[in-house]
């Protein structure tokens, strides 16, 4: 199985809404990401787990909330978001730290 | 703030060779460098990636200049499936006190493969 997979496809949530998202994968890999990406731009990092500890943090605001429950899963929590956070969120892993990535498809965020 | 420079946007005729040049002219003797790719609503996807010497994988090849101040990914018999955005980025070293790494993104180049 050499896929991410992340829920849900799309989302939308009002500014007092909490919800969460998650990705999934069985590849073994001890490494994994969040990463946001707003129309015609790159993807910007977010979070870094390296064997389910967070090592990375980009000073993302803390409406965001990571979560590592084990090697497998990562969620992200959101909780009062502002309408300019609606963007694809994007879920990556890596077997290390560094190595080459893979992607999930992305949850599409829309915050009303 | 971006290591990479690249073209905003190319075109190639579908069969041909596919040349993505990216300008990395800071980057420092152990920084990588990876190339990604986004077709379109999908997640980014993994090309190749190198250091010094030229690089060959069954999607492409990579080839950096001797001074590492620049690289060309090639695409040897282009495809209509392969119309995305190419992404070239360098991976930095030691980030933090974790001697965390980091994938630093360019801007991509929006590569159109035409019939």
């Amino acid at each position: 199985d050499t896929e991410v997979t992340q829920t849900p496809k799309h989302l939308v949530m009002g500014m007092t809404n909490k919800k969460s998202l998650k990705c999934e994968q069985h590849m073994g890999h001890r490494a994994m990401y969040w990463y946001k990406q707003k129309a015609k731009k790159p993807p910007e990092l977010m979070f870094v787990y390296s064997y389910e500890k967070l090592s990375i943090n980009e000073s993302v605001p803390s409406r965001f909330s990571p979560e590592c429950p084990n090697s497998s899963l990562l969620n992200l929590h959101l909780h009062a978001l502002q309408p300019e956070d609606s963007a694809l969120y994007l879920c990556a892993s890596s077997p290390h730290r560094g190595l080459e990535q893979y992607f999930g498809p992305g949850t599409r965020l829309t915050v009303t | 703030d971006a290591k990479t420079t690249q073209p905003t946007s190319m075109d190639c005729a579908e069969g041909r060779a596919a040349n993505l040049p990216c300008n990395h002219s800071t980057i420092s003797g152990n920084e990588y460098v990876y190339w990604y790719r986004q077709i379109h609503s999908q997640g980014p996807q993994y090309i190749i990636h190198g250091l010094k010497n030229n690089e060959t994988n069954e999607m492409a090849s990579l080839i950096i200049t001797e001074d590492r101040k620049s690289s060309t990914l090639i695409l040897p018999h282009a495809t209509l499936r392969d119309t995305a955005v190419y992404y070239c980025i360098v991976r930095v070293e030691g980030v933090d006190a974790g001697n965390n790494r980091k994938l630093i993104w360019g801007l991509g180049t929006s590569l159109a493969v035409n019939p």
